[in-house]
């Protein structure tokens, strides 16, 4: 499969505690999104990397979220301090930086964190 | 601040009849629209995009800036277009942040 995945599908974590996630984009992209899904609701940004820089971060991303694409390649977001209203879908995308209009943007199959 | 309405959670058709599905969006500048498409168990999709002025699977959508939409339509629905559609926008032409709509899950019954 040459898709973004995305690590673990699943995750349930009590309270307090960190989890951390891990998108590995489609190998050529060099633009790397995250999302957060809730139920009943369309994706939300969270934030954007070019290659190894975070060009963009929702005010969503609280100081307890982090996410690194240390060498431009896979990336992680980790949450500490879980709460019970981080229980979500994370989405990871990528897209190629080429010329003209709109790249599109590939979905991963999604974590879904249940925080207890 | 950029938003997608899409006004219907659930919508339901017979096969072969004709179908609709809605968003408004808001934004003061020049949108790049698109609809997503997500079939059970799949992964989230494009399924197409205004700029593009194609026809993907038979649905089309039209840009109405005056009305400030973009709804999906569909002459003649099949069954294996039953899938959660999501109608997003992004504010530039070189590819950033998409916004997404709450999702209309469109069930096409025998």
């Amino acid at each position: 499969d040459t898709g973004v995945s995305q690590d673990p599908r699943h995750k349930i974590t009590k309270r307090g505690q960190n989890v951390t996630f891990r998108c590995d984009p489609i190998s050529e992209h060099n633009r790397l999104y995250w999302y957060r899904q809730t139920l009943g609701q369309g994706p939300e940004f969270l934030t954007y990397f070019q290659n190894e820089a975070q060009l963009e971060k929702s005010r969503l991303l609280s100081d307890r979220f982090s996410a690194e694409r240390p060498k431009g390649s896979f990336s992680t977001l980790e949450i500490q301090r879980t709460e019970q209203g981080d229980s979500a879908m994370y989405l990871c995308a990528s897209s190629p930086q080429l010329a003209g209009p709109y790249n599109e943007q590939f979905f991963g199959p999604g974590t879904r964190l249940t925080v207890l | 601040a950029q938003r997608v309405t899409q006004p219907e959670k659930l919508l339901s058709v017979f096969k072969g009849a004709p179908v609709e599905l809605k968003c408004n969006y808001s934004y003061s500048g020049s949108p790049e629209l698109f609809w997503y498409v997500q079939y059970s168990r799949q992964r989230l999709q494009l399924l197409l995009r205004h700029i593009s002025r194609e026809s993907i699977k038979g649905f089309t959508a039209d840009l109405n800036k005056g009305e400030t939409s973009f709804h999906l339509k569909k002459p003649f629905a099949q069954e294996e277009d039953s899938a959660m559609y999501y109608c997003a926008l992004t504010k530039e032409t070189s590819g950033s942040r998409l916004t997404f709509g709450e999702g209309t899950q469109l069930t096409v019954n025998p």
